[in-house]
């Protein structure tokens, strides 16, 4: 079963806007991770929030998370084609870091 | 150095055929994780290993589905009588602590 949902499901943006997903998910978490993934092959861990963090960065991308709430963001700033993938949230629950993916959001970044 | 490779990177069989995928970790990851993923969603678990043993293998859908890990290192994920319903990219993961990293995958489709 899915824990994690994205929103939106996909999203188109020219290069250079800012690209922010969404991430909401149901039980509590140890960490929150974003992934992503190129077409429909193996997944690229980008960043990862513990939670007890509140916000994170990395280069490019910035992380919330909301414990309260149940949710997170990604945001990428400054987008580039390369960015065309589809992008996951992955909470780890159990404690032993299997991860629960949500249904992805596919982003495309037009030149 | 290498990451987590799988092979085959693509797999055609035909319902009731038995297959193997095999996925190679990174040395001296003693976590490995496999996942499957459908058209349109993200991955789900299947199994986790801690060195040799199978420590949840929740995952898995039926008895058809059985994965080994002899020696704590390389893991095979068997498959017995394939269906149709069994066609998704079969994605193995390996880890320290918290980060789990990700082969390619290998692409299944039961004819």
């Amino acid at each position: 079963s899915q824990q994690g949902e994205e929103d939106p499901q996909a999203l188109s943006i020219q290069e250079g806007e800012n690209a922010t997903m969404n991430c909401s998910y149901k039980t509590s978490i140890n960490n929150l991770q974003w992934y992503r993934q190129n077409s429909g092959r193996g997944l690229v861990h980008l960043i990862l929030i513990r939670s007890n963090e509140r916000e994170k960065h990395s280069g490019r991308l910035r992380v919330t998370l909301d414990t309260s709430k149940k949710s997170s963001s990604l945001l990428i700033t400054a987008s580039r084609a390369a960015d065309t993938a589809s992008y996951f949230c992955a909470t780890d629950a159990k404690g032993y870091s299997t991860l629960t993916f949500g249904k992805g959001t596919m982003l495309l970044v037009s030149p | 150095g290498a990451g987590v490779s799988q092979t085959p990177s693509n797999k055609v069989t035909e319902k009731g055929k038995y297959v193997e995928l095999r996925c190679d970790p990174i040395s001296g990851h003693t976590a490995l994780y496999w996942y499957r993923q459908s058209l349109g969603q993200g991955p789900e678990f299947l199994i986790y290993f801690q060195g040799t043993g199978a420590a949840d293998d929740s995952g898995l859908p039926n008895d058809r589905f059985f994965a080994v890990r002899p020696e704590g290192s390389v893991s095979t994920l068997k498959i017995q009588r394939t269906e149709r319903g069994d066609s998704a990219v079969y994605l193995c993961a390996s880890s320290l602590p918290e980060t789990q990293y990700f082969g390619p995958g290998t692409r299944l489709l039961v004819l």
